[in-house]
């Protein structure tokens, strides 16, 4: 089963840019995952599927500024122009025939 | 996509609850559905799926044997009927709409489930 792992915690200032890591285990690296936001006291909200290639499709909605990338078991979420409603837990996921398995989120603070 | 659970609430351990998730706004029997828990403060964690047509189902360990999911494509809705529930049951459920689909997922608002004496 694979196991996803990300920084619990990252900062970026207003208008700037900002990129989450979500790194796949082991004899998991062609795995796709997905990025997910949660803003504060809302549920969450997906935003793309992102292929090992660097190959992305979101979710309707999703503004431009959200963009995804792949480099070896790494999975990236970049977020542009950096807007105050960024402000949120960010979640990857992943997952096998059978089960679903999800990354403990980063804390992205917009400062 | 639109996705609106119901169903949570306080019941005691050892005792039952069954939740709904009304789907809207797209196919909903072409799709692969999941329950996703939250403990308040804490990360998201997945409880089980269901294929489109509800011939194949899958638990997390935590859950296998107690929770059944099952779907009703004739009414758009999908379900989990929780038994012997335990106080770390206590959490926000949320019905997901399958990540890898073609069009992607989504997420319904949640509902509250507390078990407690």
């Amino acid at each position: 089963q694979p196991v996803l792992t990300q920084s619990s915690s990252a900062s970026a200032s207003l208008g700037s840019s900002v990129k989450l890591t979500c790194t796949l285990s082991s004899g998991h690296s062609s795995y796709i995952i997905a990025w997910h936001q949660q803003q504060p006291g809302k549920a969450p909200r997906y935003l793309m599927k992102l292929e090992g290639s660097g190959s992305y499709n979101k979710g309707s909605g999703v503004p431009d500024r959200f963009s995804g990338s792949s480099s070896g078991a790494d999975r990236y979420l970049t977020i542009s122009n950096l807007q105050s409603e960024d402000e949120a837990d960010y979640y990857c996921e992943t997952w096998d025939s059978n089960t679903r398995v999800f990354g403990g989120g980063t804390r992205l603070a917009v400062l | 996509v639109q996705l609106v659970e119901s169903g949570g609430g306080l019941v005691q351990p050892g005792g039952s609850l069954r939740l709904s998730c009304a789907a809207s706004g797209f196919t909903f029997s072409s799709y692969w559905m999941h329950w996703v828990r939250q403990v308040p403060g804490e990360g998201l964690v997945w409880v089980s799926r269901i294929n489109n047509d509800g011939s194949s189902t899958s638990y997390a360990d935590s859950v296998k044997g107690r929770f059944t999911i099952s779907r009703d494509n004739a009414k758009n809705t999908l379900y989990l009927q929780m038994n012997s529930l335990r106080a770390e049951d206590t959490a926000v459920y949320y019905c997901a709409r399958d990540s890898n689909a073609h069009y992607g997922g989504g997420w319904g608002q949640g509902t509250l489930v507390t078990v407690s004496s």
